[in-house]
C-alpha cells in the first residue's frame, strides 16, 4: 500500500490530453515540498520528468506540465503521443515518516 | 554528465545479508544538497524509497526497513554501500541507486538514477 494514491492506469488516443492524479496527505503533499514525477519506460530505469512547480530537465517537451493543489498533485501530457506510453510514479517527502514516498505508479497506455 | 551505476551479488539465500555498491561519476557527494539514495522495485511493483546518505554523512532509512539497512559512502572513490541483513524473498527486487538534488536533508528530487540491479532471493 503506497502512501500516495495514484490510479492504477490511464489511456488516450493520440493527440490527447491525459491527467494522472496523485493524493497524498498533510504530511507528504499538503507541506511545502515539491512532488516530483518520474516516467519508466518498462525494463528501464525511471527517469525524472518534471516536479509540480514544473521544472523539468532539458529535453523533456513542454507537452508534459505539473501542478499541486493541496493534498494532490497531477502531471498533464498533452498531445499525447506514442513514446509516451509507459509508468508515471509521482513522489513527494512525508514530514511523518521522514522519508521519501512515491505513489502506486500509473501505467499509460495509447490507444 | 551525472552517471551511476549498481553493482552486487545477483542471487542471495534467505537470512544472508546483501551489500550493494553504487559507483558515481560527474558530481561530488562533498558538495552541500548532494545525496545518493537507494530504491527498489519488486516485480512488477511500484518503486520504494529505502535509504539516503547526505554530503553532511546525515542518513535516512525507512522506517519499515531500518533496522536491516546502513548505508555508508566513500567520497574519495565515489562510492555509496547499502547492506541489508537478513535478506527474504520478498526482498527480490530491482535495486536502484539515485542522485537526491535538494537544498537540505529533506525534499528534493531523484534526479538521475542508475540503470538497476536485479537482486534475486531464494533457497
Amino acid at each position: 500500500q503506497s502512501v500516495l494514491t495514484q490510479p492504477p492506469s490511464v489511456s488516450g488516443a493520440p493527440g490527447q490530453r491525459v491527467t494522472i492524479s496523485c493524493t497524498g496527505s498533510s504530511s507528504n503533499i499538503g507541506t511545502g515540498y515539491d512532488v516530483q514525477w518520474y516516467q519508466q519506460v518498462p525494463g528501464t530505469a525511471p527517469k525524472f520528468l518534471i516536479s509540480a512547480n514544473n521544472n523539468r530537465p532539458l529535453g523533456v517537451p513542454d507537452r508534459f506540465s505539473g501542478s499541486k493543489s493541496g493534498t494532490s498533485a497531477s502531471l498533464a501530457i498533452t498531445g499525447l503521443q506514442a513514446e509516451d506510453e509507459a509508468d508515471y510514479y509521482c513522489q513527494s517527502y512525508d514530514t511523518s515518516l521522514s522519508g521519501w514516498v512515491f505513489g502506486g505508479g500509473t501505467k499509460l497506455t495509447v490507444l | 554528465q551525472i552517471t551511476l551505476k549498481e553493482s552486487g551479488p545477483t542471487l542471495m539465500k534467505p537470512t544472508q545479508t546483501l551489500t550493494l555498491t553504487c559507483t558515481f561519476s560527474g558530481f561530488s557527494l562533498s558538495t552541500s544538497g548532494v545525496g545518493v539514495g537507494w530504491i527498489r522495485q519488486s516485480p512488477g511493483k511500484a518503486l520504494e524509497w529505502l535509504a539516503v546518505i547526505f554530503w553532511s554523512d546525515d542518513k535516512r532509512y525507512s522506517p519499515s526497513l531500518k533496522s536491516r539497512l546502513t548505508i555508508t559512502k566513500d567520497t574519495s572513490k565515489n562510492q555509496v554501500v547499502l547492506t541489508m541483513s537478513n535478506m527474504d524473498p520478498v526482498d527480490t527486487a530491482t535495486y536502484y541507486c539515485a542522485h537526491r538534488l535538494g537544498a537540505d536533508v529533506t525534499g528534493g528530487r531523484f534526479d538521475s538514477w542508475g540503470q538497476g540491479t536485479l537482486v534475486t532471493v531464494s533457497s
